[in-house]
């Protein structure tokens, strides 16, 4: 059984860029949330994709949008890129919203 | 809407000794229940849930929680550590009434063993 794995580990990009993340849920598992994690705090809820559509949004902007894919896989996109936007993006699959999520190593990101 | 308070950011404690790590959550529906372990530079591992029926749910690393509706507290304990423990610990909660709202986690307590 294959894990929650996400790319790249780590990404640094300038204010006003745009970025990508990815992940690739676990073996079986067809709902993918994802979760911001600044320095020294909890992780927030972004939003939560189940079968390709978005069906559960946290308190974040629109310049904060994903996708998930056919094989449940699944990009998190943030555009224009805020210094506060520096954090450990964290990707959990489940089966179903409501199923135990099972959390990737997360994707760091810091934005000069 | 719901939230996680986690009283200690930092809980130091001697190897071998007994710990206790404090969870008290807030929420008007029915919640499920979480302690997650994040090792450094890692993501969450899942440590132990309450979902349902006893309220004393144990991992299969001797650690063990206990839900308290009426105090609204999961406290997470352990009664003789390691230092392969240290590590941030997350309480989290969810609706339990189904949804796609996500966890809601506490800021972590950092459990620190001392030799």
């Amino acid at each position: 059984e294959t894990g929650v794995t996400q790319s790249p580990t780590h990404l640094i990009k300038t204010r006003g860029q745009q970025v990508t993340l990815r992940c690739s849920s676990q073996s079986g598992h067809n709902t993918v949330s994802w979760y911001q994690q600044a320095l020294g705090q909890g992780p927030q809820f972004i939003f939560q994709y189940y079968r390709e559509e978005e069906n559960g949004r946290g308190n974040f902007p629109p310049r904060f949008s994903g996708l998930q894919f056919p094989n449940y896989s699944s990009e998190l996109n943030v555009n224009a890129l805020e210094l506060d936007d520096s954090a450990l993006y964290l990707c959990a699959s489940s089966w179903g919203s409501e199923d135990t999520q099972y959390f990737g190593p997360g994707t760091r990101l810091t934005v000069l | 809407a719901q939230s996680v308070t986690q009283l200690d950011s930092q809980v130091p404690v001697f190897e071998e000794a007994p710990v206790e790590l404090r969870c008290n959550y807030s929420s008007s529906v029915s919640v499920y229940l979480f302690w997650y372990v994040q090792y450094p530079n890692q993501g969450l591992q899942l440590l132990l849930k309450y979902l349902s029926g006893s309220t004393l749910v144990e991992s299969i690393n001797g650690f063990e929680a206990e839900f308290n509706k009426s105090q609204t507290s999961f406290h997470l304990r352990k009664p003789s550590v390691h230092i392969s423990d240290t590590a941030e610990y997350f309480c989290a909660v969810r609706n339990s009434g189904g949804g796609a709202d996500g966890l809601t986690f506490g800021k972590g307590t950092h459990l620190i063993i001392q030799p």
